[in-house]
């Protein structure tokens, strides 16, 4: 089987500039994550999707991030423009959803805002 | 939200001791907390868990342990190795409601040859 399926794996861009991650999770399962990790800490939500519905977003910086699952598959996130701040690893996690919250993750986007 | 606290931040044993990693949770309605195993520039990768109505799990020499009236769980793993060596996360959540995983800040755990 195979697991979450992250693109790009790096990305550096300049500051204002827009940038935009991809994420393809497990097979059958209904509910996606994005989480951003800076350095030295744990991940911390962004968004969850269940299917194509974003059911918590409220860790989003919704003047600058914007997301998207429109087939309940993958889903693409987006930052626009970017900041300085914004450089961190950003995941990609699913699992099956409602009563199974067992969560796999991807191998991560490591982004650097210059 | 859930508060999620995790102690040590770093840990260093001798190869072939026990290591011991504490988390304490905030909010009474989490009823699962996975662990997990992240080694530098890989993703986070769930090594074990545990629910609310267990008190204690086991796999191989890996072994979560969980006091529900105290709020606080622990990873204990024997034997170790150097392969163990990494960042461990606890994390917390409801399996029904509101399923987002809240992590600790991390244990970074060395063994030393």
């Amino acid at each position: 089987e195979a697991g979450v399926v992250q693109s790009p794996r790096y990305k550096i861009i300049e500051k204002k500039q827009p940038v935009a991650f991809w994420c393809n999770p497990i097979s059958g399962h209904n509910t996606l994550y994005w989480y951003r990790q800076n350095l030295g800490q744990g991940p911390e939500l962004l968004i969850r999707y269940e299917n194509e519905e974003a059911v918590d977003d409220s860790q989003l910086p919704k003047d600058r991030f914007s997301a998207e699952r429109l087939k309940g598959v993958d889903s693409t996130l987006k930052i626009q423009p970017a900041e300085l701040g914004d450089s961190a690893v950003y995941l990609c996690a699913s699992s099956l959803g409602r009563g199974a919250p067992r969560e796999y993750f991807g191998p991560g986007t490591r982004l650097t805002v210059l | 939200g859930e508060n999620v606290e995790q102690h040590p931040s770093t840990l260093s044993v001798q190869e072939g001791d026990s290591a011991v990693i504490k988390c304490t949770y905030s909010d009474s309605a989490s009823n699962y907390f996975p662990w997990y195993k992240q080694e530098l520039g890989k993703r986070p990768q769930l090594i074990i868990d545990i629910r609310s109505n267990v008190g204690e799990k086991k796999d191989q020499r890996i072994a979560v342990t969980l006091n529900k009236t105290a709020k606080h769980f622990s990873l204990h793993i024997t034997e170790t190795q150097p392969e163990d060596s990494a960042v461990y996360f606890c994390a917390a959540s409801m399996d029904f409601g509101n399923e987002k995983l809240t992590f600790g800040t991390g244990t970074r755990l060395t063994i030393i040859p």
